[in-house]
C-alpha cells in the first residue's frame, strides 16, 4: 500500500524539551511538506523540501527544524524555542501540484 | 501574495439538501485550485482539483466545483448532502515554483448535517 505515515499519532512534551515527529512516504515523491493546523486557522506551512538534502523555510519556521537525508523521510523537530507548539501537525508529499497528506500527529505540551 | 478566503466558518444543512461552500482566491496567474475534506483528528483527503480546461470539475463522493475566473471563485457543491459529509472542508491554491508548490489554505468551513 502506497501512502504517507506519521508517528506517533499523539505526542506529549514537557516544556523545554525537543521532540521529533516522523514522516515517511513510499510514493516515490520528490517533494515533502510540513504544515501546522490550529483550530480556526487552516493549515500553515512550516518547512518544505523539493529534493534530498535541501529544504526551505515556510511561513512559520521559527522554533522548528527539519532534515531530508532520504527521499522517503522528512522528520520535523519541534524545539524548545517554539513558544506555542501545541497543535496538529500534518505531513504531505507531492509529485507536481497535487499533495497527499498523512494522518497527522497531535502534539500537546504539558 | 496568494490568499484564499472561505467566508463561511460554519454551515448547517439538512440531510438531503443541497450544499454550496464558498471559496475566493487571490492569485495573479492561472491558479491551481483544490478542495480537501478532513474528518476530526484525521488527515486531509483530496475531493477535487482544477488545473485547466473545463471549469466544472467533478470529484469524489458526488462533489463538484466550478472555477469562475471573473469572480476569483472556486465554490464546492453537492446536490444532496449525506450525514457522512459532516466534516471540515478546506479550499487551497498552489503556490508557484519558488515556494515549492506549497499550498495556501483557507481557514476552513465546518459542515454540520442535521437529520
Amino acid at each position: 500500500d502506497g501512502g504517507i505515515t506519521q508517528s506517533p499519532k499523539y505526542l506529549f512534551r514537557k516544556e523545554g524539551q525537543n521532540v521529533t515527529l516522523s514522516c515517511e512516504q513510499n510514493l516515490n515523491h520528490d517533494a515533502m511538506y510540513w504544515y501546522r493546523q490550529d483550530p480556526g486557522q487552516g493549515l500553515r506551512l512550516i518547512y518544505y523540501s523539493q529534493i534530498v538534502n535541501d529544504f526551505q523555510k515556510g511561513d512559520i519556521a521559527e522554533g522548528y527544524s527539519v532534515s531530508r537525508e532520504k527521499k522517503e523521510s522528512f522528520p520535523l523537530t519541534v524545539t524548545s524555542a517554539q513558544k506555542n507548539p501545541t497543535a496538529f501537525y500534518l505531513c504531505a508529499s507531492s509529485l507536481g501540484y497535487e499533495q497527499f497528506f498523512g494522518p497527522g500527529t497531535r502534539l500537546t505540551v504539558l | 501574495a496568494q490568499s484564499v478566503t472561505q467566508p463561511d466558518i460554519h454551515i448547517t444543512v439538512s440531510e438531503g439538501a443541497s450544499l454550496e461552500l464558498r471559496c475566493n482566491y487571490s492569485y495573479g496567474a492561472t491558479p491551481y485550485l483544490f478542495w480537501y475534506v478532513q474528518s476530526p483528528g484525521q488527515g486531509l483527503q483530496l475531493l477535487l482539483k482544477y488545473f485547466s480546461g473545463d471549469t466544472l470539475v467533478q470529484g469524489i463522493k458526488g462533489f463538484e466545483a466550478e472555477f469562475k475566473r471573473s469572480q476569483s471563485s472556486f465554490n464546492l457543491r453537492k446536490p444532496s448532502v449525506h450525514w457522512s459529509d459532516a466534516a471540515e472542508y478546506f479550499c487551497a491554491v498552489a503556490a508557484d515554483q519558488d515556494s515549492g508548490y506549497a499550498l495556501n489554505f483557507g481557514k476552513g468551513t465546518s459542515l454540520l448535517v442535521t437529520p
